[in-house]
């Protein structure tokens, strides 16, 4: 098992441009989240899943879009880039129940210039 | 809303020299989550505390979950170099559920070999 993959691990996007990060997971959970984690702020939720074409909006969603059309993938979208989303975005999932570990991905580096 | 603190943000220690972080909720929680990141890394589920007053050890580390369900904290007995991370804690957010949750900004510590 992969456990959860993150694509791409590193971008440079101008101001104004747009990316999609993708998410994949095989444990087939039903829960799936994307962070931002900034120095100083910890791991803030972006948006997140609960299930196959669910989206709900987390803590910080301003500038930012998702779909999960698929139970295995999570995609992050951001229509036009701003300096103050250069973070590093980390999905996660969740099989549900009493257990709530949440996997993470290995992370993804984003500087918008 | 809900807010989940850490202290102290920093913790540099000798090795062979104890540690301990400590995590505050604003809130009544039904559950704990600590989760160690590795420099570079992303976070990795440590443990969940659940029962009022609860201790549990892996190998040199310790939690606790306070008696009113509000604190935790993690202990590290003897620290070595491989101990050297962020650790956050996080609790459900908004109530019991445990498919979202707010994590604390984090406890950076650094060994000195």
């Amino acid at each position: 098992n992969a456990g959860v993959t993150q694509t791409p691990k590193f971008r440079v996007l101008k101001t104004g441009q747009s990316m999609t990060l993708l998410c994949a997971q095989d444990m087939n959970h039903e829960y799936m989240y994307w962070y931002r984690q900034d120095p100083g702020m910890g791991l803030r939720l972006i948006h997140y899943s609960v299930g196959e074409g669910t989206t709900a909006k987390g803590e910080v969603p301003d500038g930012y879009n998702v779909s999960r059309l698929k139970k295995q993938n999570f995609l992050l979208g951001l229509e036009s880039a701003a300096p103050s989303q250069t973070s590093v975005y980390f999905c996660a999932s969740n099989g549900g129940g009493s257990a709530g570990e949440q996997y993470f991905g290995p992370g993804t580096r984003l500087t918008v210039t | 809303g809900q807010q989940v603190m850490q202290i102290p943000q920093y913790q540099h220690v000798q090795e062979g020299e104890d540690f301990t972080t400590y995590c505050n909720s604003s809130t009544t929680l039904s559950n704990i989550q600590w989760y160690k990141q590795r420099p570079g890394g992303h976070p990795v589920f440590l443990i969940q505390l659940v029962k009022s007053g609860e201790v549990k050890k892996q190998k040199r580390l310790t939690f606790q979950f306070g008696e009113a369900k509000k604190n935790s904290s993690l202990h590290i007995t003897a620290t070595q170099t491989t101990d050297v991370g962020t650790y956050f804690c996080a609790g459900p957010r908004g109530g019991g559920s445990n498919y979202k949750l707010t994590f604390g900004k984090g406890t950076l510590l650094t060994v000195n070999p």
